[in-house]
């Protein structure tokens, strides 16, 4: 049973670029929450997708938007970067009726050059 | 609005000997609490979950942790420690319907 997988494993982007990053959750999970963890600090969530639709959200500016397709898996896009943007990209994944038990992706790696 | 407090950046404890890591939380209603293991350049793996049952809650590789209300604690411990036991501990809590909020994080260093 494979679990939550997550591409690109890194990313370099410059300035001012647009960055698409893909998650795919634990079979069987129907809900995809987002976390940027920057270096040296705890994930901070960013926003969390269910039935194609954004559930809540975190205090992240709007050049961070996301989708959800059918088949449950998710995008993180992210707008206009900036140099604070470089920080670890976590996907977790959960079923909505389980309450909050999320498993957590490897994470993509995002440089902002 | 929760939060939550770990007490210690970095903890670093020899083979074999006991470990505990500190962290308490603030929460408006009762709220479910977790602790979650990072190894270097690897994912998030939960090593355990309170929610209301026992309070004491037993987790994966000989980790444990005990609620205690009255406190605002969940520290969590080990018997002995590994060598592979080194690793960024995180603890977090959740109210209901509410998404993960970490702490900081606490590295446990493990000398042999």
């Amino acid at each position: 049973d494979a679990g939550v997988t997550q591409s690109p494993t890194h990313l370099i982007k410059t300035r001012g670029q647009q960055v698409t990053l893909r998650c795919s959750p634990k079979s069987g999970h129907d809900t995809v929450s987002w976390y940027q963890q920057a270096l040296g600090q705890g994930p901070q969530f960013i926003f969390q997708y269910y039935e194609e639709e954004e559930r809540q959200r975190g205090n992240f500016p709007d050049r961070f938007s996301g989708h959800q397709f059918p088949n449950y898996s998710s995008e993180l896009n992210v707008n206009a970067l900036l140099l604070g943007d470089s920080a670890l990209y976590l996907c977790a994944s959960s079923l909505v009726t389980a309450g909050e038990t999320q498993y957590f992706g490897p994470g993509t790696r995002l440089t902002v050059l | 609005a929760q939060s939550v407090t770990q007490l210690d950046s970095h903890v670093s404890v020899s083979e074999g000997t006991p470990v505990l890591l500190r962290c308490n939380y603030s929460s408006s209603y009762s709220p479910s609490l977790f602790w979650y293991v990072q190894h270097p350049n690897k994912g998030l793996q939960l090593l355990l979950k309170y929610t209301s049952a026992a309070t004491l809650v037993k987790g994966i590789n000989g980790f444990e942790a005990e609620f205690k209300k009255s406190e605002t604690s969940f520290h969590l411990t080990k018997p002995s420690a590994h060598m592979s036991d080194a690793a960024e501990y995180f603890c977090v809590v959740s109210d209901i319907d509410t998404p993960l909020v970490f702490g900081k994080g606490t590295r446990l260093s493990v000398i042999a």
